[in-house]
């Protein structure tokens, strides 16, 4: 079955520290991947996504991700993290072309050490 | 990225009445919605996707009935939680579908607690 894992439910990291939230897919081919942060109580907001061409995509406020096709992953990296940072991080999919739908991970929260 | 807005943002209602939440596409017009649910520390479940003049398209399990979906126009989309009852609390959020872009876009949600 199609599915979305993000095998980190929360993660601790200090301010300044690098960050990586893991994201792996299963599909037969290669989906569209986004990554949406959520702060609480609010929406999702779009961070970055790869459809097709360089493998290391720059998103908003420092984030970037990576696509590794053989290991169907697509983490979401930044090199220096703030304590506004502090959020839930969801992976998600669209599979081949389907208006849109996104299959969802289950999230990852991150919280920011002073 | 595109706008979407989401009224109200929350609302606590008496068990047994009906409840609506509209969607906006603040700027283009979006043919497709999705209507989405969110029990705390969860992740997003899709409830129905909703296509401008037609009916939409519920998940398995979301009953229709009970939850009315109207998107009768190309910037806005509605949810009416009809006989709401508590275990229908939830947060609510809709996006928009911006199809050159094949992505969607969230409105802020709107929380729901029914007494």
């Amino acid at each position: 079955a199609q599915s979305v894992t993000q095998p980190d439910i929360h993660i601790t990291v200090s301010e300044g520290a690098s960050l990586e939230l893991r994201c792996n897919y299963s599909y037969g081919a290669t989906p569209y991947l986004f990554w949406y942060v959520q702060s609480p109580g609010q929406g999702l907001q779009l961070l970055l996504k790869y459809f097709s061409g360089d493998t290391l995509v720059q998103g908003i406020k420092g984030f970037e991700a990576e696509f590794k096709r053989s290991q169907s992953s697509f983490n979401l990296r930044k090199p220096s993290v703030h304590w506004s940072d502090a959020a839930e991080y969801f992976c998600a999919v669209v599979m081949g072309g389907s208006q849109g739908n996104l299959i969802f991970g289950k999230g990852t929260k991150l919280s920011v050490k002073p | 990225g595109a706008v979407v807005s989401q009224h109200p943002s929350w609302v606590i209602c008496k068990s047994g009445t009906s409840v609506k939440i509209e969607c906006r596409s603040l700027d283009f017009q979006a043919t497709t919605m999705f209507w989405y649910r969110q029990f705390p520390k969860q992740s997003l479940m899709l409830m129905a996707t909703s296509n401008e003049g037609s009916k939409a398209t519920y998940e398995q399990g979301v009953e229709k009935d009970k939850f009315l979906i109207n998107h009768a126009s190309l910037t806005l989309s509605t949810l009416t939680v009809t006989s709401a009852h508590p275990e229908d609390s939830s947060f609510y959020i809709c996006s928009v579908l911006y199809q050159h872009q094949e992505t969607q876009y969230f409105g802020p949600g709107t929380r729901l607690l029914v007494l």
